[in-house]
């Protein structure tokens, strides 16, 4: 069945530092894939997403491109924040089946 | 702004008590979904509903059923709740056809 595989956390940063999160995916077809955010005490909410192959997805300076020839979906931010410290969750998923697949999470600590 | 909300924030029941957990949006969406998050494992979806009265198992419906009498309410019970059901609950929704699921800001459930 289809899968996400996401890095491990915790992830500790310093301010401004460069963000990656690798995610990779195994699914049938062609999914769209998703990248949510939680933020401490909250639901997750989506971050940004991408429909097909070579979209890139981007909101409030994060950037993921859809790699199919790699089946990857890396999250990357040029210069991270304390207010970007939260959980991340990769997921493949939507069209006909209208569940989601989600990675397991990674906690991302932005120190000052 | 899609609102989902859910009855309670934390809640403490002990072995063996039914335990309803409410979850209502406000967008008029035809899917609804709960899903429990655990450590290291993720989101992982219990049922979900694509219209009032309709219901399909997810991944792990063992212990849990739901209800869907109304189109903005979804409920998830524990007919008899075990110390393994001890979770983060989250909800959420999404429009028939669409790819972006909302979530609530989930119920931290305690079993003893």
């Amino acid at each position: 069945g289809d899968s996400v595989t996401q890095m491990e956390g915790p992830v500790t940063l310093s301010e401004e530092a460069f963000l990656t999160i690798n995610c990779t995916y195994t699914a049938t077809g062609y999914p769209s894939l998703f990248w949510y955010v939680q933020y401490p005490g909250e639901g997750l909410q989506l971050l940004l997403k991408a429909t097909k192959a070579d979209d890139k997805g981007s909101n409030k300076g994060f950037e993921a491109t859809y790699r199919k020839e790699t089946t990857s979906f890396h999250l990357e931010k040029g210069s991270v924040q304390v207010s970007d410290s939260a959980v991340y969750f990769c997921a493949t998923g939507g069209g006909a089946t209208n569940k989601l697949i989600f990675g397991t999470g990674t906690l991302l600590a932005v120190q000052p | 702004d899609v609102k989902v909300t859910q009855s309670s924030r934390y809640l403490v029941k002990r072995t063996g008590e039914k335990v309803f957990l409410e979850c209502v949006q406000d967008m008029d969406h035809e899917n609804m979904f709960w899903y429990r998050q655990d450590p290291g494992l993720g989101l992982r979806l219990i049922y979900f509903s694509y219209d009032v009265k309709m219901k399909e198992k997810g991944d792990i419906p063992e212990g849990y059923s739901v209800s869907r009498e109304k189109k903005e309410r979804f409920s998830l019970i524990l007919e008899s709740a075990s110390t393994n059901q001890t979770s983060m609950y989250l909800c959420a929704s999404m429009e028939a056809g669409g790819e972006t699921q909302y979530f609530g800001p989930g119920t931290r459930l305690l079993v003893l």
